[in-house]
């Protein structure tokens, strides 16, 4: 299956930094990319859904603000977390949709703020 | 908006026991609907999936889903299940002209060898 890779892997920062994570589908063009947030022990929730050449759409509740993304490019999103505080220690995930409508997934990131 | 219900949280099996997870959404429109696992230390991985035609779908090792759409269900069956199907299974969705998935809070398998 088609390949979807994250980095970096695992992040810790300072409150108050901002963090950059970056998703790349390695083996396809992926016009559309998901961001979603996974809490320990639960599920994933989608955030964003990002879309190359235009501007993110954001879930309700979701600040568009502290997460920005930019889809550059076919093959990379980006979501910057900016100003992070303790409360956005989360295990943040993409996907990748290729043409046949499937969702790829990245192996995540681990973002730990102090 | 959609959402979605697994039954069961935590699930422990001796192998070669029959498995059926349970997945029930709530969306009255055209929905397609989805299974994902992921291994320990893992990432999300695509069992199977059913967007239109034959209400069974058969996906990777072994794996089949059943939609009953009267039923708002999406239950995961697998016959005999293996100690490496040890995993956390999510069953999700997309409808409404959202893209995005919505998943269930997922159902963590243990298979005892």
């Amino acid at each position: 299956g088609a390949v979807v890779s994250q980095h970096p892997s695992r992040v810790i920062c300072k409150s108050g930094t901002s963090v950059k994570i970056e998703c790349r589908s390695l083996d396809f063009q992926a016009t559309t990319m998901f961001w979603y947030r996974q809490f320990p022990k639960q599920s994933l929730m989608l955030m964003a859904t990002s879309n190359e050449g235009s501007k993110a759409t954001y879930e309700q509740g979701v600040e568009k603000d502290k997460f920005l993304i930019n889809h550059a490019s076919l093959t990379l999103s980006t979501l910057t977390v900016t100003s992070a505080h303790p409360e956005d220690s989360s295990f943040y995930i993409c996907s990748a949709r290729d043409t046949g409508n499937e969702q790829f997934f990245g192996p995540g990131t681990r973002l730990t703020v102090l | 908006a959609q959402s979605v219900s697994q039954h069961n949280h935590h699930v422990i099996l001796s192998e070669a026991a029959s498995l059926e997870l349970g997945c029930n959404y709530s969306y009255g429109g055209t929905v397609n609907l989805f299974w994902y696992v992921q291994y320990p230390g893992q990432h999300l991985q695509l069992l199977l999936k059913y967007f239109s035609g034959d209400p069974l779908v058969k996906g990777i090792k072994g794996f089949e889903a059943e939609f009953i759409k009267s039923k708002f269900s999406f239950n995961l069956r697998k016959p005999s299940v293996q100690w490496s199907d040890t995993a956390e299974y999510f069953c999700a969705v997309t409808g409404g002209g959202a893209d995005g998935l919505t998943f269930g809070k997922g159902t963590h398998l243990i298979i005892q060898p």
